[in-house]
């Protein structure tokens, strides 16, 4: 596609279940980043890719957040027993670079809401 | 850790006026990358103007235009000619590894 593409575009949950968002970068390209935001607050890092490889995930909150990118392409971020102060929008990014500055490109995000 | 502070939570300007939005920002690095980025409702982060830290020539893109002061660490976005259609969350953010972004200020165009 031309852009990063993200669905679901809104998610609600029940507290406690699980939730699978998924990202499909723009073709080719090797960076991928997965960020947090909380309503009227700048994205905050999650976690980053290089290919299938997560260089980076010390910006995951917990150990119930869960990112892969198994074939170097779509990735998926998986909340489990989701909590209250998860509702956030989550973005994806993707960069052609790997660090050299390359403009990275967003998609529209998923907003969730767990109630 | 690298730190991004945008000081004004909220600017307003009227329509065809200049308006300077705020960064500064804290590293121990002397090689990285700067932008700004708009956010509109729609939630999609959009490019505005990007810098690198070792040029000294400011960025310009269009009606936007950025001066940026490496030594005093401050990376402000001029945009000239304010046009409806400006109006969004504006971020700053500085790259090095990952992009670290700014609190954001919301910017309105009166018309």
């Amino acid at each position: 596609g031309a852009g990063v593409s993200q669905s679901p575009r809104y998610k609600v949950a029940k507290r406690g279940q699980d939730v699978a968002l998924r990202c499909d970068p723009i073709s080719g390209h090797v960076s991928l980043f997965w960020y947090q935001q909380a309503l009227g607050q700048g994205p905050e890092f999650l976690t980053y890719f290089q290919n299938e490889a997560q260089l980076d995930k010390s910006g995951l909150p917990s150990d119930r957040f869960f990112a892969e990118r198994p074939e170097g392409s779509v990735s998926t971020l998986k909340i489990q027993r989701t909590q209250q102060e998860d509702s956030a929008v989550y973005l994806c990014a993707s960069s052609s670079g790997t660090g050299t500055g390359s403009p990275l490109h967003f998609g529209n995000g998923t907003r969730l809401t767990v109630t | 850790a690298q730190t991004v502070t945008q000081s004004q939570p909220e600017m307003s300007v009227q329509e065809a006026e200049t308006v300077t939005l705020s960064c500064t920002y804290d590293t121990s690095e002397s090689d990285y990358y700067l932008f700004w980025y708009k956010q509109p409702p729609s939630r999609q982060m959009i490019l505005v103007i990007r810098q690198e830290a070792y040029k000294q020539q400011n960025a310009t893109e269009n009606r936007f235009s950025v001066n940026f002061q490496k030594a005093a660490k401050s990376f402000s976005l001029k945009i000239s000619d304010s046009q409806l259609g400006d109006a969004a969350m504006y971020f700053c953010a500085y790259l090095n590894l990952r992009l670290t972004f700014g609190e954001g200020t919301q910017l309105t165009v009166n018309p």
